[in-house]
């Protein structure tokens, strides 16, 4: 069964300094992997998604994450934070067949990593 | 052209009494799909509709029950209602046939149970 663990609940960063979210996965195939962000009293808000094309995905807002298939790892970055940054991000993994197609599956989100960030 | 759209934003209820939750899927989608957030955690599936028929589940009991409509739009039902049901309830979107996780998040319902 797919799985998502997300190291940090919470991470704090200084305003331009850069952003690492780890996430690791866990998933018998080539999985489809997400990043979401959910700002306070609102809902998610895809960042970016790896359905299996280059293993460098670039997302709004100046995120990028890249899947390594070695290390399990989708790990979240930006090179300089903002303000607009502070929230909840969310990584999650399909439960479906992935990249070997079948139904489109659900989403089986980590549980979270709140980013502050500093003036 | 609009989004996911939740209703009720808010909700109070009695443990034990019955809750309706209700969404419309963003234009053209016609997958609805929804999911339970506890405070501190991140969304658990609950169950997804398609063609009016419900097609995938997650692991909670029969009390948590749905509906599709004709028009694509949804609701969620909850019976004898917890107080470990308070939660953000999150609709999602989606196009079958697109089946490039597309997925189209509202802004959720939040159900508070005294």
């Amino acid at each position: 069964a797919q799985s998502v663990t997300q190291l940090g609940s919470h991470v704090s960063v200084s305003e331009g300094a850069l952003v690492l979210l780890r996430c690791n996965y866990s998933s018998s195939v080539p999985p489809y992997l997400f990043w979401y962000v959910q700002y306070p009293n609102q809902g998610l808000q895809l960042l970016l998604k790896y359905t299996s094309a280059a293993t460098l995905v670039k997302g709004i807002n100046g995120f990028e994450a890249e899947f390594k298939k070695s290390e399990t790892s989708f790990h979240l970055t930006k090179p300089s934070a903002h303000m607009s940054d502070a929230a909840e991000y969310f990584c999650a993994v399909s439960d479906s067949g992935g990249v070997y197609g079948g139904s489109q599956g659900n989403l089986i989100f980590g549980k979270g990593t709140k980013l502050s960030v500093k003036p | 052209d609009a989004g996911v759209t939740q209703s009720p934003t808010h909700l109070i209820k009695t443990r034990g009494q019955q809750v309706t939750l209700r969404c419309s899927p963003k234009s053209g989608h016609d997958t609805v799909s929804w999911y339970q957030q506890a405070l501190g955690q991140g969304p658990q599936f609950i169950f997804q509709y398609y063609e009016e028929e419900e097609r995938q589940r997650g692991n909670f009991p029969d009390r948590f029950s749905g509906h599709q409509f004709p028009n694509y739009s949804s609701e969620l039902n909850v019976n004898a209602l917890l107080l470990g049901d308070s939660a953000l309830y999150l609709c999602a979107s989606s196009l079958e046939m697109g089946r490039n996780y597309g997925y189209t998040f509202g802004s959720g319902t939040r159900l508070t149970v005294v």
